[in-house]
């Protein structure tokens, strides 16, 4: 089992919709839950992150988090073409430790 | 501020040949990540610098790759004999370290592309 799971997608959303992304994680003592959103050809940028249960909104951006089941997840409102991109989820997976581990992303193309 | 740099952009070499890979920091953040991808796969995570703590090698995929962090900020990343599978785009990461979730957030570098012919 992968240590952080995304659904590879592509996900291909009309403009304005709602896109949906899952991530799953294997360790159970995780704290710390981020998202980047990475251009083709470029690198990844934080857009979000999440530390406790429940949800984390930032603009059209909202984040869920359910540690007992292990999931974590981001909503785009009102999505836009220039939101059409990979988004990586990223997990501390172990206290006291920075390092993360990334699922392999979501390919996100939304329909103008 | 400027953000984390890397050099070259882009170093086309020939197998056979090292390389080294260069790495600047956020200024002030202790700890610094070096990650490889390859063309449409996720982030491999490749050494750790916290600090003046050992680094965490345990990603390196083999002893041709080595990492080496300068008076904890300039990193080189280095990769002899190099073979056709390293070709990817490898990426710098900094964070703040320290105490506190804010400290963990990485913030990347715009990567070196690395071909191998």
């Amino acid at each position: 089992q992968k240590e952080v799971e995304q659904n590879s997608g592509p996900l291909s959303v009309p403009e304005g919709a709602i896109a949906s992304l899952n991530c799953t994680y294997s360790d159970r003592v995780s704290q710390s839950f981020f998202w980047y959103r990475q251009y083709s050809g470029k690198s990844p940028e934080l857009i979000m992150s999440i530390y406790s249960n429940g949800d984390k909104e930032d603009g059209r951006f909202t984040a869920q988090l359910n540690k007992a089941s292990q999931y974590v997840s981001l909503l785009i409102r009102d999505s836009q073409p220039s939101d059409s991109a990979t988004y990586l989820c990223a997990v501390n997976l172990r206290s006291n430790d920075y390092k993360l581990s990334f699922g392999a992303g979501t390919t996100v193309t939304v329909r103008a | 501020g400027a953000g984390v740099s890397q050099s070259p952009s882009n170093k086309v070499t020939e197998k056979g040949k090292d390389v080294e890979l260069r790495c600047d920091p956020i200024s002030g953040h202790t700890a610094l990540y070096w990650y490889r991808q390859s063309l449409g796969q996720g982030l491999e995570f490749l050494i750790y610098f916290q600090g003046n703590s050992a680094p965490d090698k345990s990603g390196l995929p083999s002893d041709r790759f080595s990492a080496e962090r300068t008076g904890g900020s300039v990193s080189t990343l280095t990769i002899q004999r190099t073979q056709q599978e390293d070709s990817a785009v490898y990426l710098c990461a900094s964070s703040p370290g320290g105490s506190g979730r804010l400290q963990e957030t990485q913030y990347f570098g715009p990567g070196t592309r690395l071909l191998v012919l």
